[in-house]
């Protein structure tokens, strides 16, 4: 079974600097979708950034950036120039691509609270 | 679009109650699943549906029903509420299951079983 793995629960960041949220990953599947999810305190779920495994070029979206490492089985996400309004929970997920019994369920990491100093 | 909604955002039940959770989207999505969100969890799923009349079951079933006549409505129903459904419910939907494509979710609803 696939699992997702978030070691940092809590994260600080002054404003304007670069911080960088782990995520690591199992699974034996060679083509599958990663995600990182934000969620602040008004708890709406926003797609942040997504990773087609079969992309080695790493995804970036503005100042957000990951860093997937397909070997190792790590996708971590680095917030450029952090602002007061990156403060959030972020949550890390996995879907597979394929398969009959693909449910395409998101399996989703325990979350990092990142919080921004100003 | 109005996207993914869910009715209500916030309910108190006591042990024992039934409800249903409301969740609609209008982005004619064939995809639509349900969550729970508990503290250092992450979110887990416990019901989905590929489409109008087919549902299964997710991670966390166990005290939950769902159904789809409609490819907008996807109700999730709490049988008999126990204090361990506490919990923060998330409705998603996206275009397919494998795929790329982002799943959209609702606002939450926030269910605390007394």
């Amino acid at each position: 079974a696939q699992t997702v793995t978030q070691s940092q629960p809590e994260m600080s960041v002054q404003e304007a600097e670069t911080v960088t949220l782990s995520c690591t990953y199992d699974t034996s599947e060679s083509d599958y979708y990663l995600f990182w999810y934000k969620q602040p305190p008004s708890r709406q779920m926003i797609l942040v950034i997504r990773q087609e495994a079969y992309k080695q070029q790493n995804a970036t979206e503005n100042r957000f950036s990951v860093n997937f490492q397909k070997a190792a089985k790590s996708f971590s996400l680095k917030i450029s120039d952090s602002q007061l309004g990156d403060a959030a929970m972020y949550f890390c997920a996995y879907r597979r691509a394929h398969g009959s019994s693909n449910t395409g369920k998101l399996i989703f990491g325990q979350g990092t609270t990142l919080q921004v100093k100003p | 679009n109005a996207g993914v909604t869910q009715t209500p955002k916030f309910q108190v039940l006591k042990t024992g109650q039934s409800m249903t959770l409301q969740c609609a989207q209008d982005m004619n999505h064939e995809y639509m699943s349900w969550y729970r969100q508990d503290p250092g969890m992450g979110l887990r799923l416990i019901h989905y549906s590929v489409g109008a009349g087919i549902t299964d079951q997710g991670e966390v079933p166990n005290g939950y029903n769902v159904s789809r006549s409609t490819t907008e409505d996807f109700p999730l129903r709490l049988l008999s509420a126990a204090p361990s459904q506490t919990s923060v419910y998330f409705c998603a939907s996206s275009q397919g299951r494998g795929s790329p494509y982002e799943q959209y979710f609702g606002p939450g609803t926030r269910l605390t079983v007394t």
